[in-house]
């Protein structure tokens, strides 16, 4: 199996901040990587498809980088709204597995 | 606009088996650019993938919980279901339903419901 480890688990920033989640597989899973924010007591929302691509309508300050077993997400400029934890989820191609990174959350400082 | 919506019991006891609907409306869950799945998240915690199907009938499942997980499809009431055999209080979480690609090939989830919160208790 697959495992995901992202980091840091939760982070501080200042509003402004550019803000940076690490998320390693433990094999090469080429570019088979999405991103997700999750506010509290929300669904969580796709931004990220295939490590870097932005999902239509999301905001252009999120962006995602990376293949084989390291990718980075970033928020370019930190705003009030992004407070949310964020997911990395990895897939298998045929049949399609997903597997998520624990979660990173983003507070403000 | 797509809306997915769960139903089902929100209090289950242990050893028994746990059952949800998610109704789609808004569009066909018969068609082919899509997968249909579940996701849990217990309180506090994060999320884990539970199982998709496709229109046809595939089933694809997380291996933690393949001996416990059936999923099903009624493309006729545009709704598919989760059944969890066996629960335990360790089974006690916020259960989506959800949309993910198959078509682009990301399997990227889209679509959410807003999600339905089941606690094993006795």
């Amino acid at each position: 199996d697959i495992q995901m480890t992202q980091s840091p688990s939760s982070l501080s920033a200042s509003v402004g901040d550019r803000v940076t989640i690490t998320c390693q597989a433990s094999q090469d899973i080429s570019n088979y990587l999405n991103w997700y924010q999750q506010k509290p007591g929300k669904a969580p929302k796709l931004l990220i498809y295939d490590a870097s691509n932005l999902e239509t309508g999301v905001p252009s300050r999120f962006s995602g980088s990376g293949s084989g077993t390291d990718f980075t997400f970033t928020i370019s400029s930190l705003q009030p709204e992004d407070i949310a934890t964020y997911y990395c989820q990895q897939y298998d191609n045929l049949p399609p597995l997903l597997t998520f990174g624990g979660g990173t959350k983003v507070e403000i400082k | 606009q797509l809306q997915l919506q769960e139903s089902g019991p929100g209090l289950v006891k242990p050893s028994e088996t746990l059952s949800l609907t998610c109704t789609v409306s808004g569009g066909s869950i018969s068609s082919s650019s899509y997968y249909w799945g579940w996701i849990r998240q217990p309180p506090g915690k994060g999320l884990e993938w539970i199982g998709s199907i496709y229109y046809s009938g595939s089933t694809y499942y997380n291996p933690s919980l393949k001996s416990r997980v059936t999923i099903s499809v009624d493309t006729s009431k545009n709704q598919f279901s989760l059944k969890l055999s066996s629960v335990t209080a360790a089974d006690t979480a916020v259960y989506y339903c959800a949309r993910h690609e198959r078509k682009r090939g990301d399997y990227g989830l889209g679509y959410w419901g807003q999600g339905t919160l089941v606690t094993v208790s006795s």
